[in-house]
């Protein structure tokens, strides 16, 4: 089956820092999503892509569908202490358009 | 918030018991999917409802099964409840067109269940 590989597993920086994570596929993806996750609650959709190469932002945030459709990456600029929770790469694939999910990026960001 | 609900909020069962879970989709969202979220896990779809029909499931054993309503709200059931189904149940609304793909989905807060 299809897996994917989130990393870094967490993060300890300091509020103002910027932060890079990835995600990577054994297989190709035709979107690509990331979400985050604060305690107690569930995921909460931040940006969505649909195409190999697209660069999309969402305020601080920045994310982008691979070329090779295989990976993504999300940076956050200038991070805030908002900004901590659990972030998660999905990939979907086909038309089932149901979200295979990364294990996910643990953020702290100390004030 | 995304309007979509659970309930309830946090659940202790024993093994071997069966369950519940309730949810109330987003409003005008026709399609339902359920995830088991293990702790320190991404999310691993369970199945996904449409039409009151199941539409897709992922790798997990018969005793987990659903029903989705003619108001769109959606039931996961477990039977015989394992130590291992101890996790976060997330449900996701979406809105699907006849023959099309579902729009993104929306998560609701969860149910914690533990099983002693």
């Amino acid at each position: 089956g299809q897996q994917l590989n989130q990393s870094p597993q967490s993060m300890f920086i300091q509020e103002g820092e910027d932060v890079s994570m990835n995600c990577t596929s054994s297989s190709i993806f035709n979107t690509w999503l990331w979400y985050k996750q604060d305690p107690g609650e569930g995921p909460v959709l931040l940006i969505a892509l649909y195409k190999a190469g697209e660069l999309t932002s969402n305020g601080r945030l920045t994310a982008q569908f691979g070329i090779t459709r295989k990976d993504s990456f999300l940076n956050i600029s200038a991070s805030i202490p908002s900004d901590v929770g659990i972030y998660f790469c999905a990939g979907q694939s086909g038309g089932s358009y149901i979200p295979t999910f990364g294990r996910g990026t643990s953020l702290i960001v100390h004030p | 918030e995304t309007g979509v609900t659970q309930s309830p909020t946090h659940l202790i069962k024993t093994r071997g018991q069966q369950v519940t879970l309730r949810c109330s989709s987003q409003s005008g969202h026709n399609t339902v999917s359920w995830y088991q979220q293990a702790l320190g896990q991404g999310p691993q779809f369970i199945f996904q409802y449409y039409r009151e029909e199941e539409n897709g499931r992922g790798n997990f054993p018969p005793r987990f099964s659903g029903l989705q309503f003619p108001n769109y709200s959606s039931e996961l059931n477990v039977n015989a409840l394992e130590l291992d189904d101890s996790a976060l149940y997330l449900c996701a609304s979406s809105s699907r067109k006849s023959g099309g793909a579902s729009d993104t989905q929306y998560f609701g807060p969860g149910t914690r269940l533990t099983v002693l």
